[in-house]
């Protein structure tokens, strides 16, 4: 069984560029949450995505957007770079929404110059 | 509104030691409740869950942890630390009530530290 991954593992980006990560969901998994992890902080929650319709959102401006495929791989989208966009992103997939165990990839690290 | 406390930003014990991380949260509805570990440039790894089956929860690698309501707390516990445990370790508390999403709102973490 593979587990979550993600790409790419690094990336650097200017001010004002766009950027696309992408996350390839646990198999059997339907729902995949991705999360911001600034430098020496807890995750924070961007959106959810539930069968290819986004299912919840955190406190992000719009320019961050995601989609989910329908074979529940999922983009997270960030357009406008600024330097405090710099962080870790996590995809995390689990089986439903709610309370089912959501298992995280190891992520992708951005640097916004 | 939820959230989670972590006491201790950073933590240090040496090896055969007991590890003791705090954890508070707040929530107006019934939690779930769940403790991370993350590893140098690595993503999260689930150690234990709590939902409201039992207070206190196995998890991997020798780690439990206890819930209770009273306190509002759910410490992570491991009697004897081994040099392996040093990373960073996250407390998360999720809604638990039909229609959540189950979004995870995470603590600051607790970097803990072995010595030999």
């Amino acid at each position: 069984e593979t587990g979550v991954t993600q790409s790419p593992t690094h990336l650097i980006k200017t001010r004002g560029q766009q950027v696309t990560l992408r996350c390839s969901s646990q198999s059997g998994h339907n729902t995949v949450s991705w999360y911001q992890q600034a430098l020496g902080q807890g995750p924070q929650f961007i959106f959810q995505y539930y069968r290819e319709e986004e299912n919840g959102r955190g406190n992000f401006p719009p320019r961050f957007s995601g989609l989910q495929f329908p074979n529940y791989s999922s983009e997270l989208n960030v357009n406008a770079l600024e330097l405090d966009d710099s962080a870790l992103y996590l995809c995390a997939s689990s089986l439903a929404t709610g309370t089912d165990t959501q298992y995280f990839g190891p992520g992708t690290r951005l640097t916004v110059l | 509104a939820q959230s989670v406390t972590q006491l201790g930003s950073h933590v240090s014990v040496s090896e055969g030691a007991l590890v003791l991380l705090r954890c508070n949260y707040s929530s107006s509805v019934p939690p779930y409740l769940f403790w991370y570990v993350q590893y140098p440039n690595q993503g999260l790894q689930l150690l234990l869950k709590y939902t409201s089956a039992a207070t206190l929860v196995k998890g991997i690698n020798g780690f439990e942890a206890e819930f209770k309501k009273s306190e509002t707390s759910f410490h992570l516990t491991k009697p004897s630390a081994h040099m392996r445990d040093a990373a960073e370790y996250f407390c998360a508390v999720t809604q638990n009530y039909g229609g959540s999403q189950g979004n995870l709102i995470f603590g600051k973490g607790t970097k803990l530290s072995v010595k030999p």
